[in-house]
């Protein structure tokens, strides 16, 4: 069992604020960082999949960054607005996912 | 585009009850897996498969069976339904582990009274 911690567990933003939050893993044994988006109701859908250290991704306006050797991943939303309110879980890619607890970001319109 | 069917979406058991929860992938994925959802402990993976005819426990299986007869198909057995079993499942599937996503069903909420 992976230790993947996620903070904060939760956060509200005020609409066009940017924000950003942080995945923990394990350094050792690394094949991959994954990052999904989590809405009320719904089913987690895949945001990235990281790699190699130094990742960055980007898909609109989140973006994501990775260090493996220090065992962390930064998740940003520029400009925040109300439909990107979710759960943003994190999951550790051993052979298995292991998955963090997520955090929970409600926007304030 | 179906992608990961489950099924029941909703179901109820009495204590000692058994049942399946059905789930299917149509995107020819070698890899599928089984999560529950517990409040604030986000996703854990109670069984995995690599392919049709292999199995591996995940990190809370005690209670769970699972087999892999096709690629298409892994279905969750239930075998002597425990309250502590109410939860929210997922079935996922992914082309391989390592560095593709995985790909979520719409979930089964199964409550046992």
């Amino acid at each position: 069992i992976l230790n993947v911690e996620q903070s904060p567990q939760s956060l509200h933003v005020q609409e066009g604020d940017s924000t950003n939050f942080t995945c923990s893993f394990p350094s050792s044994n690394f094949y991959a960082l994954h990052w999904y988006r989590w809405e009320t109701a719904k089913s987690p859908e895949a945001l990235f999949v990281m790699t190699l250290n130094g990742d960055e991704k980007k898909k609109g306006r989140i973006s994501a960054t990775l260090n493996t050797k220090e065992g962390y991943s930064y998740l940003y939303i520029k400009g925040s607005q109300p439909e990107d309110s979710a759960t943003y879980l994190c999951a550790f890619n051993d052979y298995k996912l292991s998955f963090g607890a997520g955090t929970t970001v409600t926007v304030r319109a | 585009n179906a992608g990961v069917t489950q099924t029941p979406k909703f179901r109820i058991l009495k204590i000692g009850q058994s049942m399946t929860l059905q789930c299917t992938q149509d995107m020819n994925h070698n890899y599928m897996y089984w999560y529950r959802q517990d409040p604030g402990m986000g996703l854990k993976l109670i069984y995995y498969s690599v392919g049709a005819g292999i199995t591996d426990k995940g990190e809370v299986p005690n209670g769970y069976n699972v087999s892999r007869s096709t690629t298409e198909d892994f279905p969750l057995r239930l075998e002597l339904a425990a309250p502590s079993q109410t939860s929210v499942y997922f079935c996922a599937s992914s082309h391989e582990a390592d560095n593709q996503p995985q790909h979520f069903g719409d979930g089964t909420r199964l409550s046992i009274l």
